[in-house]
């Protein structure tokens, strides 16, 4: 069974652009969420997707967004990047149910 | 506000020993709780969950035990190996093992020393 996959591995961009990252759940997982994770904050919660609706958002500024498509996959989507932006991006899916969630391998952003 | 904390940032071991990593929450509606372990450039690894209608679980050579009362966790790793040597990540859902969002520690790293 292939685990979660996310694209792209690393990532560089500019101040003031744009960036879109994406996730493939594990087959049959509906539930895709998202984390950010910095060395002074720890894992924080971005959003939560089930069947393409969003169930849970977190405490991030608008310009962090998200979705889910039909197939489960999900993108998330930062605009107008700042340095603070700079960080592990780490998706994880789950069964509905599920004992755990199965975390990607996440897109190191960095934002110059 | 940090609901999950882990105050040991990091936590020196013998290989062979006990290794002991602790966490406390202080949500009361927490009801499900994670121990996941993580290596550089990797994803989390999810390692052993309990509910919190348990006061202990095992698997293999981790235990986790919960103290409701003092809102309190602990994973054990018995015995302790070197490859056991990662950043370990306590996470607290409130919605049970369906979890949706998952609260997280801000990690202990493990080394386990030959």
């Amino acid at each position: 069974k292939a685990g979660v996959t996310q694209t792209p591995r690393y990532l560089i961009k500019t101040r003031g652009q744009q960036v879109t990252l994406s996730c493939s759940p594990i087959s049959g997982h509906r539930s895709v969420s998202w984390y950010q994770q910095t060395p002074g904050q720890g894992l924080q919660f971005l959003f939560e997707y089930f069947s393409e609706t969003q169930r849970n958002k977190g405490n991030f500024p608008g310009r962090f967004s998200g979705r889910q498509f039909s197939n489960s996959r999900s993108e998330m989507n930062v605009s107008t990047l700042e340095l603070g932006d700079s960080a592990l991006y780490l998706c994880a899916s789950s069964e509905q149910g599920g004992y755990g969630y199965t975390f990607g391998s996440g897109t190191r952003l960095t934002v110059v | 506000d940090q609901q999950v904390k882990q105050n040991s940032p990091s936590l020196s071991v013998q290989e062979g020993r006990i290794s002991i990593l602790n966490c406390d929450y202080t949500n009361s509606m927490f009801d499900y709780f994670l121990w996941y372990k993580k290596y550089p450039a990797e994803g989390p690894t999810f390692l052993i969950s309990i509910s919190s209608i348990k006061d202990k679980n095992e698997d293999g050579r981790f235990t986790v035990f919960l103290n409701k009362s003092a809102k309190h966790l602990s994973l054990h790793i018995v015995p302790s190996q070197p490859g056991d040597s990662a950043v370990y990540f306590c996470a607290a859902s409130d919605r049970g093992s369906t979890l949706g969002r998952l609260y997280f520690g801000r990690g202990t790293q493990l080394t386990v020393w030959p």
